[in-house]
C-alpha cells in the first residue's frame, strides 16, 4: 500500500523568499504523483502532476517539483513566494495499475507567507 | 476548465436527520466520482469511489449503510449521510474524474456539515 509524508506540518516564509516543501512516498510500484493547494474553506486545485518523463515538473503559479526515484521524493519549490500563495499544501499519490484514480494523501504543510 | 459545484455548501442539521450532499460535473462528463472526508487542520481521507450505473466502492471502517452513495448520472452524484450525529460534523469534499487517462480530479468547493 502506499503512503505519502510531508515532512513539515507548517512553513512559515516571508515574501519574495525561496520555498521547499517537502514529501516523500512509500510505494513498492510505480506510482503518479501530485501536489494540490487548499485555500480556507474551498475545494482542492491541481498545482501539477508526475505520471512520466521529464523529473521535473512545472505547475500553476510558479511551482515546479522534482521527482526522485531513488529518494522516493516529490518536493515543491518555487523561487519567490507572495501573500496569495498563503494557503495548505497536499501531497498526494495514485496506484493507476492496481486501485485506479485513487488519491492517497500527506497530511498537508500549511504554508504561511508574511510581509 | 472543469468546474465541480457541490450542494450546499454548508449545512447545520440536528441529530438524528439525514442531510444530502450534491456533486455535479458542470461541463464535463465523469464515470468516476470521489468522495473525501476532511476533519480541521487534517488531511482528507478517502471515503468512497462512485461509479456511474453501479454501486460505490466505500473504503476500509467507512459504513456504507451510514453514508449513501448514488451516481445516477455522469454529471452527478450524492452522498446521503443517514441519522446524523455530530461526529459526523466535518468538511466533505467531492471530485469528479473527467478521463482516466489524465489522472487528473477536479475537487468541489466542500460541504461543511455541522450536526447539532
Amino acid at each position: 500500500a502506499q503512503s505519502v509524508t510531508q515532512l513539515d506540518s507548517q512553513v512559515p516564509v516571508f515574501e519574495e523568499a525561496p520555498v521547499e516543501l517537502r514529501c516523500n512516498y512509500s510505494s513498492s510500484v510505480s506510482v503518479y504523483l501530485f501536489w494540490y493547494v487548499q485555500y480556507p474553506n474551498q475545494g482542492l486545485q491541481l498545482l501539477l502532476k508526475y505520471l512520466s518523463g521529464s523529473t521535473l515538473v512545472k505547475g500553476i503559479n510558479g511551482f515546479e517539483a522534482e521527482f526522485n526515484k531513488s529518494q522516493t521524493s516529490f518536493h515543491l519549490r518555487k523561487p519567490s513566494v507572495h501573500i496569495s500563495d498563503t494557503a495548505e499544501y497536499f501531497c498526494a499519490v495514485s496506484d493507476p495499475y492496481n486501485q485506479g484514480g485513487k488519491l492517497i494523501f500527506g497530511q498537508g504543510t500549511e504554508l504561511s507567507v508574511k510581509p | 476548465g472543469a468546474v465541480v459545484s457541490q450542494h450546499p455548501s454548508w449545512v447545520i442539521c440536528k441529530s438524528g436527520t439525514s442531510v444530502k450532499i450534491e456533486c455535479r460535473s458542470l461541463d464535463f462528463q465523469a464515470t468516476t466520482m470521489f468522495w473525501y472526508r476532511q476533519f480541521p487542520k487534517q488531511s482528507l481521507m478517502l471515503m468512497a469511489t462512485s461509479n456511474e450505473g453501479s454501486k460505490a466502492t466505500y473504503e476500509q471502517g467507512v459504513e456504507k449503510d451510514k453514508f449513501l452513495i448514488n451516481h445516477a448520472s455522469l454529471t452527478l452524484s450524492t452522498l446521503t449521510v443517514t441519522s446524523a450525529h455530530p461526529e459526523d460534523s466535518s468538511f466533505y469534499i467531492c471530485s469528479a474524474e473527467p478521463d482516466r487517462r489524465s489522472y487528473e480530479q477536479y475537487f468541489g468547493p466542500g460541504t461543511r456539515l455541522t450536526v447539532t
